[in-house]
This record gives structure tokens, C-alpha cells and sequence, in this order.
């Protein structure tokens, strides 16, 4: 079975766009998570979704947004970047409470 | 107090030696923690997962203290391969997962 799959891989953007992340849970997963990690730093929490619906948030500002199609594939939308937005960006399935599964995430660079 | 603290690192052990790795919680309403490995620009792997008092799996040991709201993993034998940085997790408030910021190992020959 193919595992957490995310596109793209890599992303160059400059400050003020938009980027749209996408990410495809292992099959048979309801879940998606989305988290944002920065070097040196522990992966931070974004959003979960469950079942289409957003389950949880972290202290991430509105500019964050993100939604769950009904094949359970995802999508993170990030407007306005900042500089500060530069990170690995890691989605991970789960069904729904359980061991979360991380795909290979999407390195962002802000310019 | 952070959500998740780990022992900043990094720690530096030669082949064969044991080493501990803490992590301190916050919420004592978390009943399930995990421990990731990363390895470097690659995306977080499970490691072991920790639903009571502990779990054991070959040379790792992964330990709950909920009185004192901590947990520890432990390297037995260690090995080149185990060079990587760790990551506590914590399941926080139902829907959202808190990482620490994890503690590096170099495994030296």
C-alpha cells in the first residue's frame, strides 16, 4: 500500500503570495493532520481533519487555512506568505485517534 | 511550562554505550505519547508507542511516570544508525498533537 503521499515536493514563493499544499492519506484513513516545522524545531500543530470537518486547531493566524475533500485527500492554503512561512510543511493520516502516519512533506521557501 | 519540554541535547555516545532521553507533559488528561524518530530533512517515523506504564521493543524502552507526568525513552547497545534527533508526542485536548522540540543523538564510532 503506498504510504502518505504530499505534492509538491518543493516550493519557491515570494512574500504576499499563495501556495496551496496537498496531501493524500493512506488509503482506508479518515484522517488528515497538518503541521508546520521549522529547523531546529519539533513539528507544530496546524489543523486535524476528520471526516471533511475540522477537528482541531493550533495558534496558527487565519492566513492558515485548509480543507478535506470526500476521498479523504487534503489541502493546506497558506495567503499573504511571510518570510517566516519558510518550513517543511508534513501532513500525516491517522484513522482518526490512533498512530499518525507522516508523508515526506513540502519544503517552502519564502523569498 | 511548555505543552511538551525534551531534554535539549544534543547528546554525543559512543557505539555500544545506553542512552536516556526525558520528556515532560503538561496535560494530565493525556492518556496516549509517542515517541518519533527524524532523521535529518525526513519526515518524522514512528518510533514506539507508550499507553501505560511502558513498552520494549529490542534495545528501545519507553517509560510513563504519570504522577510526575514524564516520559523516557532509553537506547540500549546503541548504534551508528541510531543517529537521528527524537521527538516526544503528546495527544493534547482530543484533536491536536503537541511535539516537543525533540533531542539529537549522534552515535560516534
Amino acid at each position: 500500500d503506498a504510504g502518505v503521499t504530499q505534492s509538491p515536493t518543493h516550493l519557491i514563493k515570494t512574500r504576499g503570495q499563495h501556495v496551496t499544499l496537498r496531501c493524500s492519506p493512506i488509503s482506508g484513513h479518515k484522517s488528515v493532520s497538518w503541521y508546520q516545522q521549522v529547523l531546529g524545531q519539533g513539528p507544530q500543530f496546524i489543523f486535524q481533519y476528520y471526516e471533511k470537518e475540522e477537528r482541531g486547531r493550533g495558534n496558527f493566524p487565519d492566513r492558515f487555512s485548509a480543507r478535506q475533500f470526500p476521498n479523504y485527500s487534503s489541502e493546506l492554503n497558506v495567503n499573504a506568505l511571510l518570510l517566516g512561512d519558510s518550513a517543511l510543511y508534513l501532513c500525516a493520516s491517522s484513522f482518526p485517534k490512533e498512530t499518525q502516519y507522516f508523508g515526506p512533506g513540502t519544503r517552502l521557501l519564502v523569498l | 511550562r511548555k505543552e511538551v519540554e525534551q531534554d535539549p541535547g544534543p547528546f554525543n555516545v559512543p557505539e555500544g554505550a545506553t542512552v536516556a532521553f526525558n520528556c515532560t507533559y503538561s496535560n494530565s488528561a493525556s492518556q496516549s505519547f509517542f515517541w518519533y524518530r527524524q532523521d535529518c530533512r525526513k519526515e518524522p517515523k514512528l518510533l514506539m508507542s507508550v499507553y501505560s506504564s511502558g513498552n520494549e521493543d529490542g534495545r528501545f524502552t519507553a517509560q510513563l511516570n504519570r504522577a510526575s507526568q514524564y516520559i523516557s525513552l532509553l537506547i540500549r547497545d546503541s548504534k551508528l544508525s541510531d543517529s537521528a534527533t527524537y521527538l516526544c508526542v503528546v495527544p493534547h485536548g482530543g484533536f491536536k498533537t503537541i511535539f516537543g522540540a525533540g533531542t539529537r543523538l549522534f552515535v560516534k564510532a
